[in-house]
């Protein structure tokens, strides 16, 4: 099976940047993704790593080292609006279609 | 472009009682799944199905069953509610590994 740990909770201030982690143990490691949930809403889709590196979308980016099972999520520019939580999966080559995922992260951005 | 859509939004059952949590999706998508999420805790995945016809157990298949019987729809049927399958319920869609699953707003299901 696939386990994954992330921070329960992170908190910080509007304007910093913010790393949210993720340690997974799986056997097969096939991708992982990051979502984000909004209080009473939906995940949506935020980004997903297969190689090693770093991806870059606007102010989000997620970094992937298959070596040590790791990722992360990084938040630059926080705003108010990103206080959410945020959930890793990870897809393991077995069932690359079926994502386990993590217990997610909350997120306190203040002024 | 309506993406993944559930029905219904709410629903209060009684102990005992059936219902049909409907899904359905727009997109062609061969991949489709049902979550269930606890207050505070992750997803975590009840069924899924890799294409019409085709359906398999996830993480907690109990009290719960599904059929796809076409490539848009993924109904998910509870036959005797249980006070412990009050949750909010998420059925998702995917193209294919390593594109976004794309989710539906959520089904918030109480039984008392």
């Amino acid at each position: 099976g696939q386990s994954l740990e992330q921070p329960s909770e992170v908190t910080a201030v509007e304007g910093a940047i913010v790393q949210i982690n993720c340690t997974y143990q799986t056997s097969g490691f096939y991708g992982l993704s990051w979502y984000q949930q909004h209080d009473g809403g939906a995940p949506t889709f935020l980004s997903y790593n297969a190689l090693d590196g770093l991806e870059e979308t606007g102010r989000f980016s997620s970094f992937l080292s298959r070596s040590d099972s790791y990722g992360y999520l990084l938040l630059q520019e926080l705003q108010m609006k990103d206080s959410a939580s945020y959930f890793c999966a990870v897809y393991a080559s077995g069932g690359s279609y079926i994502p386990t995922f993590g217990r997610g992260t909350s997120l306190i951005v203040h002024p | 472009n309506a993406g993944v859509t559930q029905t219904p939004k709410f629903r209060i059952l009684k102990i005992g009682q059936s219902m049909t949590l409907q899904c359905t999706q727009d997109m062609n998508h061969n991949y489709m799944y049902w979550y269930r999420q606890d207050p505070g805790m992750g997803l975590k995945l009840i069924y899924y199905s890799v294409g019409a016809g085709i359906t398999d157990k996830g993480e907690v298949p109990n009290g719960y069953n599904v059929s796809r019987s076409t490539t848009e729809d993924f109904p998910l049927r509870l036959e005797l509610a249980a006070p412990s399958q009050t949750s909010v319920y998420f059925c998702a869609s995917m193209g294919s590994t390593g594109q976004p699953q794309h989710f539906g707003d959520g089904t918030r299901l109480s039984i008392l």
